[in-house]
């Protein structure tokens, strides 16, 4: 079965900290797709990230980075500058790319980013 | 673009009433999900479609649920009869399909309902 756990339910930083959130996967696929979400308290889910597990590049989307290690299965969130924004519930997420068009959500990380 | 559309945004109902969440998906996207949400359980997974099919429905917690999709552009969630206990957030979200790019979800902005 594909599990996504992240590990820090909650986490608390200064504004304009990084801040790196922790999410680890199982599975037997090669090829998949990764993504983090965003939940603020308005519980809009938004897309913040996605990586595909072909391609060895982290990806980027301006201040969001990830650091992808596909041996260690791990696919954590870097969050660059963090701003009062931010402030949101974080789920990680996980695609076997074309077997199946569920997404399995990690049960997330709550954010608070402190003034 | 008009993004996944629910409504209503807010249900309020007593035990025992029948309740019926609404959903119309982007447009070109070949699959649905249904997603609840609440704080003890999380996000779970309750049904998806994929080209009107429901090819998943293993998380519809009891016979008291039911979803269609009649057309590719609408889709219900019928909750008979309600209860307390199924108070929480719905989305519905959706994608489009196995095969192509990223097959990322987008989601609506949500139901918020309450069962008295």
């Amino acid at each position: 079965a594909q599990t996504v756990t992240q590990s820090q339910p909650e986490m608390s930083v200064q504004e304009a900290e990084t801040v790196t959130l922790s999410c680890t996967y199982d599975t037997s696929e090669s090829n998949y797709y990764l993504f983090w979400y965003k939940q603020p308290p308005s519980r809009q889910m938004i897309l913040v990230i996605r990586q595909e597990a072909y391609k060895q590049q982290n990806a980027t989307e301006n201040r969001f980075s990830v650091n992808f290690q596909k041996a260690a299965k791990s696919f954590s969130l870097k969050i660059s500058d963090s701003q009062l924004g931010d402030t949101a519930m974080y789920f990680c997420a996980f695609n076997p790319m074309n077997r199946d068009d569920k997404i399995i959500f990690g049960k997330g990380t709550r954010l608070h980013i402190l003034p | 673009d008009a993004g996944v559309i629910q409504s209503p945004r807010h249900e309020v109902t007593e035990m025992g009433q029948e309740v019926t969440l609404r959903c119309k998906p982007i447009s070109g996207h070949n699959s649905l999900f249904w997603y609840r949400q609440t704080m003890m359980r999380g996000l779970e997974l309750l049904i998806y479609f994929n080209n009107n099919v429901p090819i998943d429905d293993s998380g519809m917690p009891e016979d008291r649920f039911s979803a269609k999709m009649p057309n590719a552009s609408f889709s219900t969630l019928k909750i008979q009869p309600s209860e307390p206990r199924d108070s929480a957030v719905y989305f519905c979200a959706s994608s489009l399909g196995s095969g192509r790019a990223y097959n990322e979800q987008f989601f609506g902005p949500g139901t918020r309902l309450t069962v008295l």
